[in-house]
């Protein structure tokens, strides 16, 4: 086990419904991030947490809404998606600098297992 | 901008044969370089890593990555491939020292090891 976990391991929701994925990290990292994998295109970043402050893609729609309580629990509020939507999301996390210092790092991702989401 | 390809969407090796998956970047400055795994059902794994020095490195698995700067290389190489090798491979870049969200990642490779 990585350390990062992922819940549910497997979604199916039609295009009205409102789901949330939840990723919870136990390796004390002060980022967090939702990513998207689909078949034969890069992995695309969606969403960071870093040092509590949100870095946001600007081409990630509007239907996809990041939560990050505290340093340890990440959510992704999903409502009307779309069949185009469907993919793993994996969430990650990661030791960052500390503000105002290069403190420690070694730019190492620590992914959960995914969410594998069908848009019906 | 900065990117990463993959040129291989699958590679197909014998078991005991050695291994080559490709991958070549572009990134301003001097880059960091990164192998992740993603076995089935799996999220990604850190595999091995290029900062500075030595231009052959070694990771998990008795992996190693070889960085070629005139080349903007940094290809995955195993000198005997194991059944238990088969899994998807991804090849990242960033551009130096900076956060892991700036890591950006290849489309992939597939590596399928036949017995």
């Amino acid at each position: 086990e990585t350390g990062v976990t992922q819940t549910p391991r497997h979604l199916v929701m039609g295009m009205t419904n409102k789901k949330s994925l939840k990723c919870e990290q136990h390796l004390g990292h002060n980022a967090m991030y939702w990513y998207k994998q689909s078949a034969k295109k890069p992995l695309e970043l969606m969403f960071v947490y870093s040092l509590e402050e949100r870095v946001e893609n600007n081409s990630v729609p509007s239907r996809f809404s990041p939560e990050c309580p505290n340093s340890s629990h990440l959510f992704l509020h999903l409502h009307t998606l779309q069949p185009e939507d469907s993919a793993l999301y994996l969430c990650a996390s990661s030791q960052e600098p500390s503000r105002g210092g290069r403190g420690a790092t070694n730019e190492k991702l620590f992914f959960g297992s995914g969410t594998q989401l069908s848009v019906l | 901008a900065q990117s990463v390809a993959q040129p291989e969407d699958q590679v197909n090796v014998a078991e005991g044969n050695p291994l080559t998956v490709k991958c070549t970047y572009s990134v301003s400055g001097n880059p960091y370089l990164f192998w992740y795994v993603q076995y089935p059902n799996r999220g990604l794994q850190f595999l091995l890593k290029y900062i500075t020095g030595d231009n052959l490195v070694k990771g998990s698995y008795g992996f190693e990555a070889e960085f070629n700067k005139s080349q903007t290389s940094f290809h995955l190489k195993k000198p005997s491939a194991l059944v238990s090798d088969s899994a998807l491979y991804f090849c990242a870049v960033s551009p130096g020292y900076s956060s892991a969200s700036k890591i950006i990642f290849g489309s992939g490779t597939r590596l399928s090891i036949r017995p």
